[in-house]
C-alpha cells in the first residue's frame, strides 16, 4: 500500500532541474509532497487531485497523472535550499480511508554549490 | 510558540518498560496522527483520530496505543518496550482545505531508543 518514489537519491549541482516520481498501485484521491531537511520535521509542499491537475509553488512544481496514478514532483534550477528528503503521500479513493495518508519510503536530494 | 509541541524530544529507556509520549497542537485541528520513522521506511501511520471519540489504527499499531484526552492532546504508549521499537516518532495534525483535502503539520519528533 505504500507508495513507490524514485530514484531513491539525487544529487546535483546548484541550478539543475530535477524530477522525482510516485506511483500507486492504487486508486488515488490525491497526492502530497512534503520535504523534510535534516533533523527536522515534514514539511508541507502541496497537495494535487485526481484529474490531472498541476500545481506549482516557486520553481517547484509537481503533476498527477491519474491514469497511470502516478505523480511527479519537478524541481527547476535547483537551490542549496532545496536539499532534503521529499517524501510523496498518498490518500486512496474516498472511502474507509478518507484522509489517511501512505507514505514513499523519500527521495534524498542534496544540492551542491 | 510552536503550533505542535512533542515531549520528551529523546528518550532512552530499557526493553519491558512502559513509555508514554505526548502531543499537544494549538492550532485548533480535529484531527491528529502518530508516525513512526526509521531510515530508508519512510513515515508510516500508527494511530490517527479524526476527533475526540474517533481512534483508529494505522498500519503499524501493534505494540502501541493511544488516547486521545482532548482536542488538542494525543498520546501514544508503549506498554512493553521492545528495541525494534526504537525510531524516531512523529505526531502531525491536519486542517480541511477547501474540497475536503488537507495539510499535515508535523511536531519537531521524539527519538526513541529501546535498549
Amino acid at each position: 500500500q505504500q507508495p513507490v518514489q524514485s530514484p531513491q537519491a539525487v544529487i546535483l549541482r546548484e541550478g539543475e532541474d530535477a524530477v522525482i516520481n510516485c506511483s500507486s498501485s492504487k486508486a488515488l484521491y490525491s497526492v502530497h509532497w512534503y520535504r523534510q531537511k535534516h533533523g527536522e520535521a515534514p514539511v508541507f509542499l502541496m497537495i494535487l487531485l485526481k484529474g490531472g491537475e498541476q500545481k506549482g509553488h516557486d520553481k517547484i512544481s509537481a503533476s498527477f497523472n491519474e491514469k497511470k496514478q502516478q505523480s511527479s514532483l519537478y524541481l527547476t534550477a535547483s537551490q542549496l535550499s532545496y536539499s532534503g528528503t521529499y517524501f510523496c503521500g498518498t490518500e486512496r479513493d474516498r472511502g474507509s480511508t478518507l484522509g489517511r495518508l501512505y507514505f514513499g519510503r523519500g527521495t534524498q536530494l542534496t544540492v551542491w554549490p | 510558540d510552536a503550533d505542535v509541541t512533542q515531549t520528551p524530544r529523546n528518550r532512552i529507556t530499557k526493553t519491558g518498560k512502559r513509555i508514554m509520549l505526548e502531543c499537544s497542537q494549538t492550532k485548533g485541528h480535529d484531527r491528529m496522527y502518530w508516525y513512526r520513522q526509521d531510515p530508508g521506511l519512510g513515515l508510516r501511520l500508527i494511530y490517527y483520530s479524526f476527533d475526540v471519540k474517533d481512534i483508529n489504527k494505522g498500519e503499524i499499531s501493534d505494540g502501541y496505543s493511544v488516547s486521545r484526552q482532548a482536542q488538542a492532546k494525543f498520546s501514544l504508549s508503549l506498554e512493553s518496550a521492545i528495541p525494534n521499537q526504537t525510531a524516531l516518532y512523529f505526531c502531525a495534525t491536519s486542517d480541511l482545505l477547501g474540497r475536503g483535502l488537507e495539510e499535515q503539520f508535523f511536531g519537531p519528533g521524539t527519538r526513541l531508543t529501546v535498549l
